[in-house]
């Protein structure tokens, strides 16, 4: 299996734009995780999916943040409008919930590094 | 509600020496408890995973992490620090159970510095 795949991954936009984060998951995993990793608040759980339903947003930090997964093959995170205090690196994590050896167990993506002029 | 604490948020140790990084969780279920490691500009991946049985748990690398419930700790260990092992090491604890089972709460790491 290729892992999660992120794109793009370096992204570079000015203040105000719309940014949209793209994620595949692995084949086969129910879950799908977003985490933002600055230095000052270390790595954030933002938003998780089972089967395609969003469970828990509870760490997105505001309205200008929303996350979509249409299909259990493709999630998106969008920053509209962005702002500098945006720019960190995001990252896409899947996992399965079938029992087994390799449950619980997150697959962390490349991550996608943002930077907001 | 879980949690992780990670002592030291940076630990220095000489090429050869033994690595020892420190994590104690809470949690009001049995948990499950996982070492991950971030090499630079890279996503985290896993080194180890406690679930049940056996409390000494050996993973990638050399690591190993012993559990130990009296203390509540998953300290991590390997007994010869190599060059190649400088990196930030993330400890992580999640629940059993249904629900949310699959959500980890991640420790605020501790940057790994080996001196040649």
């Amino acid at each position: 299996d290729a892992g999660v795949i992120q794109s793009p991954r370096h992204e570079v936009t000015e203040m105000g734009q719309e940014v949209t984060l793209r994620c595949k998951p692995i084949s086969g995993h129910d879950y799908l995780f977003w985490y933002r990793q600055t230095m000052m608040r270390g790595l954030e759980l933002l938003i998780y999916f089972n089967n395609n339903v969003p469970i828990d947003d509870s760490g997105m930090p505001e309205d200008r943040f929303s996350a979509k997964m249409p299909n259990a093959s493709f999630s998106t995170l969008k920053i509209q409008p962005s702002e500098p205090r945006d720019s960190a690196v995001y990252f896409c994590a899947s996992s399965s919930g079938r029992s087994g050896l390799a449950k619980n167990i997150q697959y962390f993506g490349a991550g996608t590094r943002l930077s907001v002029l | 509600a879980q949690s992780v604490t990670q002592l030291g948020s940076h630990v220095s140790v000489s090429e050869g020496a033994l690595v020892l990084l420190r994590c104690n969780y809470s949690s009001s279920v049995p948990p499950y408890l996982f070492w991950y490691v971030q090499y630079p500009n890279q996503g985290l991946q896993l080194l180890l995973k406690y679930t049940t049985g056996a409390t000494l748990v050996k993973g990638i690398n050399g690591f190993e992490a012993e559990f130990k419930k009296s203390e509540t700790s998953f300290h991590l260990t390997k007994p010869s620090a190599h060059m190649s092992d400088a990196a930030e090491y993330f400890c992580a604890v999640g629940g059993r159970g249904g629900g949310a089972t699959n959500k980890l709460i991640f420790g605020t790491g501790t940057l790994l510095a080996v001196q040649p």
